[in-house]
This record gives structure tokens, C-alpha cells and sequence, in this order.
């Protein structure tokens, strides 16, 4: 079975551009949550997507925007990049949506210069 | 604050010795969970404990959970060079988010 992909896995934008990255779950898993970890810290909760409805959102600035596809699979949107956005994003992908094992795919490393 | 922390910051060991790294949370759980990072990649589940469980193993890994306390330890027994990593503990409530402290460094030397 193949885990939690994400792409792409390196990304250079400039300031003021609009990034988006992708994510497949494993099969079977109709929860998807997004997190930013910027260097030296703990990952932070962005969005979570269950059955492709919004189920939770971080403390993250409207610039920041989640859809999940029927086929479960999501993206994550950024505009109007800033330099402090620069972090690795990682997506991870659960079977319910609460209290569960979640699943982590390798992250996608985006720098904003 | 509801993320837990991870304490210490930072540990060296020898292969072949045992590593033990501390997680506190300030409020009461449904569960707490033990992710491993090998630099810059994705995190990898480690151990899922309940608020009613105290002692969980699997394989060399340990963890403990002190609930009057508010605490909980990940015991690695036996450190390989391969267990370098940072560890994360994640308290989780009745919420859909997991939330994540500084984590423990490990560097385990050969």
C-alpha cells in the first residue's frame, strides 16, 4: 500500500506569489490535515478535511486555503507569500478524524525569497 | 497552552544506552501520542496511549502515562545510531487537531 504522498517535495516562490501543494491519503482514509513546521519548532495544525468538509482550522491567516476532492485527496493554497511562510508542510491522513494514528507523508519544503 | 513539552530539548547518548525523554500537558486528555522525525522529513506514529492506560511497550519503545501528574514518559531501550531523530508528544483532547510541543533532540552516537 503506498503511504501518504505529497507534492511536490521542493518549492522556491517569490513574495507576493501563490503556492499549491497536493496530498493523497492512504486508501481508505477520508481525513486529511495539514501542518507547518517551521525550523526548529514543533509542526502546527493548519486545516483538517474529513468526508471533504472542513472540520478544523488553525490559527493561520485567511491567505491560507484547504479543499478536499471526492477521491479524498486535498491541497493547500497560500497566497500573497511572505517570507515567514517559508516551512516544511506536511500532510498527514487518518481513518476517522478525531483521536486517531495519524499518518504523515515526507512534506513538501517551500522557501519563499 | 495544550501542546505538551517535551523535555529535555536535547540528548546524547551511546548505542546501547537507554533514552528517556519526559512530556508534560496542562489539561485532561482522551490520548496522548509519540511521533519520531529523522531530520526534515515526515513524522512517523510511535505509540498511541489512552488516558486510561498507564504502560504501553512496542518493541525497545516504553511509554508511561501519569495522568494525576499530567505527564508521560517515552523510555527507548537499547539506543541504535538509527534512533537519532526528534520525538514529539501529542496530548489530544476532544479536538480534531494534534498539537505539538518543540520535541526532544536525540543523537545517538555509535
Amino acid at each position: 500500500d503506498a503511504g501518504v504522498t505529497q507534492s511536490p517535495t521542493h518549492l522556491i516562490k517569490t513574495r507576493g506569489q501563490q503556492v499549491t501543494l497536493r496530498c493523497s491519503p492512504i486508501s481508505g482514509h477520508k481525513s486529511v490535515s495539514w501542518y507547518q513546521q517551521v525550523l526548529g519548532q514543533g509542526p502546527q495544525f493548519i486545516f483538517q478535511y474529513y468526508e471533504k468538509e472542513e472540520r478544523g482550522r488553525g490559527n493561520f491567516p485567511d491567505r491560507f486555503s484547504a479543499r478536499q476532492f471526492p477521491n479524498y485527496s486535498s491541497e493547500l493554497n497560500v497566497n500573497a507569500l511572505l517570507l515567514g511562510d517559508s516551512a516544511l508542510y506536511l500532510c498527514a491522513s487518518e481513518q476517522g478524524y478525531m483521536n486517531t494514528e495519524a499518518f504523515f507523508g515526507q512534506g513538501t519544503r517551500l522557501t519563499v525569497v | 497552552s495544550q501542546q505538551g513539552e517535551e523535555d529535555p530539548q536535547a540528548l546524547s547518548i551511546q548505542e546501547g544506552e537507554n533514552a528517556t525523554m519526559n512530556c508534560s500537558y496542562k489539561t485532561s486528555i482522551n490520548n496522548l501520542q509519540w511521533y519520531r522525525q529523522n531530520s526534515g522529513r515526515g513524522l512517523v506514529h510511535l505509540i498511541l496511549i489512552r488516558s486510561n492506560e498507564r504502560e504501553k511497550h512496542s518493541g525497545r519503545l516504553r511509554v508511561t502515562l501519569d495522568t494525576s501528574k499530567k505527564s508521560s514518559s517515552l523510555l527507548i531501550t537499547a539506543s541504535r545510531a538509527a534512533d537519532t531523530a526528534s520525538y514529539f508528544c501529542a496530548p489530544t483532547y476532544n479536538t480534531d487537531k494534534l498539537i505539538f510541543g518543540t520535541g526532544t533532540r536525540l543523537q545517538v552516537f555509535p
